[in-house]
């Protein structure tokens, strides 16, 4: 089936070591999301890319950052994780087009990425 | 910008009771507006979702919510709950612009047998 996929699904890494997560689709959509959401909180937009065109949010740290190196992949790099980065990273797609596009202007989700910071 | 508001963090009901959860949100533009649920330990999927047309729309597993203009709301409901609708609500909003969606806080509900 067509699908969103993150890897890994737990990653546990050290105070400050680089991480790299992963997202791939199969749905040829344009648009990718990373959302950050932590535990009891609502998921907050990190960044998207419509295409190959990157669009940063005001309040992501600059510890973030992301690569679209194809239609079907996107990943996000942290680049020194603190404690605080500790979260579940959930990448989303969605189809470029109006409202009479089917699927338009909603996000399909991954299952998430759950980083843990020791 | 635009922002939703839950008013509803945590829910607990007894099987057969109905659900109403509450939405607002702060955008004064045409927006499109969703729900997702999040079953415990699953990723986000969408519950149902409102473009035009009709205010009341039907989702997935026997849910509906209504929107209303005037008050800024789309406030979701249930007229009987079963133990697998445990899970947490997400209300979320985008301007018809899109770029980006926007989600609410979230409510957590917990349905006992």
């Amino acid at each position: 089936d067509a699908m969103v996929i993150q890897n890994p699904r737990y990653q546990v890494t050290q105070f400050g070591k680089p991480v790299t997560l992963s997202c791939s689709q199969t749905l040829n959509h344009n648009v990718m999301y990373w959302y950050q959401q932590k535990s009891s909180q609502a998921p907050k937009l990190l960044f998207h890319y419509y295409d190959k065109d990157f669009n940063n949010e005001a309040d992501t740290p600059d510890n973030f950052q992301s690569r679209r190196p194809n239609t079907s992949f996107c990943f996000l790099d942290i680049r020194s994780p603190g404690l605080g980065d500790a979260a579940m990273y959930l990448c989303a797609t969605r189809p470029v087009g109006g409202q009479g596009v089917t699927g338009a202007n909603v996000l399909t989700f991954g299952a998430g990425s759950r980083l843990t910071v020791l | 910008a635009q922002s939703v508001s839950q008013h509803n963090h945590h829910v607990i009901l007894s099987e057969a009771a109905s659900l109403e959860l509450g939405c607002n949100y702060s955008y004064g533009g045409t927006v499109n507006l969703f729900w997702y649920v999040q079953y415990p330990g699953q990723h986000l999927q969408l519950l149902l979702k409102y473009f035009s047309g009709d205010p009341l729309v039907k989702g997935i597993k026997g849910f509906e919510a209504e929107f209303i203009k005037s008050k800024f709301s789309f406030n979701l409901r249930k007229p009987s709950v079963q133990w697998s609708d445990t899970a947490e609500y997400f209300c979320a909003v985008v301007n018809t612009g899109f770029q980006k969606l926007v989600f609410g806080t979230g409510t957590r509900l917990l349905v006992s047998p």
